[in-house]
């Protein structure tokens, strides 16, 4: 199985700042990534597929990049709607496998 | 408005079974492959079935193969899981999502549902 790992598993931020997700996964999956947003209590929610394009209606502070093995999901100015949890995923081959997840928070 | 919509979920003692449904309304549901995503509580998401838009391709993740079966009614614009021999470990709230071509067999999800909470409890 391919694995998905995340950093950081959490991070705090304030109203404002740019925020860089990153995701490795453990062998080369082209640009077969995915990248969620999740609130609590919420089904995820799509923001980008094919590392790096946008699923229609997210805003264009989100973006993404990478290929083969390493991937980046940056928010450009984070806004109070923007704390959540993030999870990458990789649909280059099955099973399909998630990021464990990263939590912004507010600082 | 494309939407889906699980239902089926509930409290179930290990060894018994659970039949999910999704149902899909807002667009052309025999187009498109379907998917099952679960989340146990405070975890993270967990890939669990794929179904194409025609049934022929069926995946599962080793979790839950051979005791989950995958399906679909195109006429009636629904996906089904049906769960046997449900564990412990196999509570958590199950997503069905969409994958957003429909002009080729694996995609990434785009929509999904709400999610239906199933708990394996004694």
């Amino acid at each position: 199985d391919i694995q998905m790992t995340q950093s950081p598993s959490s991070l705090s931020a304030s109203v404002g700042d740019r925020v860089t997700i990153t995701c490795r996964a453990s062998q080369g999956i082209s640009n077969y990534v995915a990248w969620f947003q999740q609130k609590p209590g919420k089904a995820p929610k799509s923001l980008i597929y094919t590392a790096s394009t946008l699923q229609g209606g997210v805003p264009s502070k989100f973006s993404g990049s990478g290929s083969g093995t390493d991937f980046t999901l940056t928010i450009s100015s984070l806004q109070p709607e923007d704390f959540a949890t993030y999870y990458c995923q990789q649909y280059n081959s099955f099973p399909w496998t998630f990021g464990q997840g990263t939590k912004v928070e507010i600082k | 408005e494309v939407q889906l919509v699980e239902s089926g979920g509930g409290l179930v003692k290990p060894g018994g079974s659970l039949r999910l449904s999704c149902a899909a309304s807002g667009f052309t549901f025999n187009s498109y492959t379907m998917n099952w995503v679960r989340q146990a509580p405070g975890k993270g998401l967990e890939w669990v079935s794929s179904i194409s838009s025609s049934s022929n391709y069926i995946y599962y993740a080793d979790s839950v193969k051979g005791r989950f079966t995958i399906s679909r009614d195109n006429a009636k614009n629904s996906l089904f899981l049906q769960m046997n021999s449900l564990r412990a470990e196999d509570t958590a709230i199950y997503y069905c999502a969409r994958a957003h071509d429909s002009t080729v067999v694996v995609s990434a999800v785009d929509i999904w549902g709400q999610g239906t909470m199933v708990t394996v409890t004694s």
